[in-house]
């Protein structure tokens, strides 16, 4: 099992620019999040979903879209890239609850 | 609302010098309550997970305990790789399938 993966590992943005996160994971996991973790502020959610088809709102989503297809795939978008964005975002995968959650590696992603 | 406060924000200790993370939350029905080790430059690695007070997991030198309103992690006769952030989550009723995150405990141990 290679568990939670993520694409690209570092990404640098222009501001305006869009660009996809990919999450894939191989666990067979319902439950996928996508969280942004800023120095001293601990992670927060941006989006997550319970199951293929079905996407919702977490903390803090402005500026971002997701999408849920497949089992195995979550992707993350930005559109119009802000340096508010700035940030490290992991993807995270959760068997059916009680369970804790698997995340991938992060991508570290710069937006000037 | 939920929400999660761990302290100390950092602890350094020598190598074999024991000593325990707190983690204190405030939620509405609590479903489970997390413990996570994450190195620099690294996902959040899973560690525990406790559902009712009085609940205790062990896991080589670390120990998870929770009461009503918090949650230790000891640490006994660390050694300097037990160096980590380590992060307390707690999943309530209100908020469902989500998890609400601590900052974290910087642990440097050294030898």
């Amino acid at each position: 099992n290679a568990g939670v993966t993520q694409t690209p590992k570092f990404r640098i943005l222009k501001i305006g620019q869009s660009m996809t996160l990919q999450c894939t994971q191989d666990m067979n996991h319902n439950y996928m999040y996508w969280y942004r973790q800023d120095p001293g502020m601990g992670l927060k959610l941006i989006y997550y979903s319970v199951g293929a088809g079905i996407t919702d709102k977490g903390e803090v989503p402005n500026g971002y879209n997701v999408s849920r297809s497949t089992t195995e795939d979550f992707p993350l978008r930005l559109e119009l890239a802000a340096p508010s964005q700035t940030s490290v975002y992991f993807c995270a995968s959760r068997p059916d609850f009680p369970a804790g959650q698997y995340f991938g590696p992060g991508t570290r992603l710069t937006v000037t | 609302e939920d929400q999660v406060t761990q302290s100390p924000e950092a602890l350094r200790l020598q190598e074999g010098e024991s000593s325990s993370l707190n983690c204190s939350y405030t939620v509405s029905g609590l479903r489970g309550l997390f413990w996570y080790r994450q190195d620099p430059g690294k996902g959040p690695e899973f560690l525990f997970t406790l559902y009712s007070a009085g609940e205790e997991k062990e896991k080589e030198r670390l120990k998870a305990t929770l009461t009503k309103k918090e949650s230790f992690l000891h640490i006994t006769a660390p050694k300097p790789e037990d160096s980590a952030t380590y992060l307390c989550a707690v999943q309530g009723m209100e908020y469902g399938n989500k998890l609400v995150f601590g900052a974290g405990t910087i642990l440097r141990v050294k030898s």
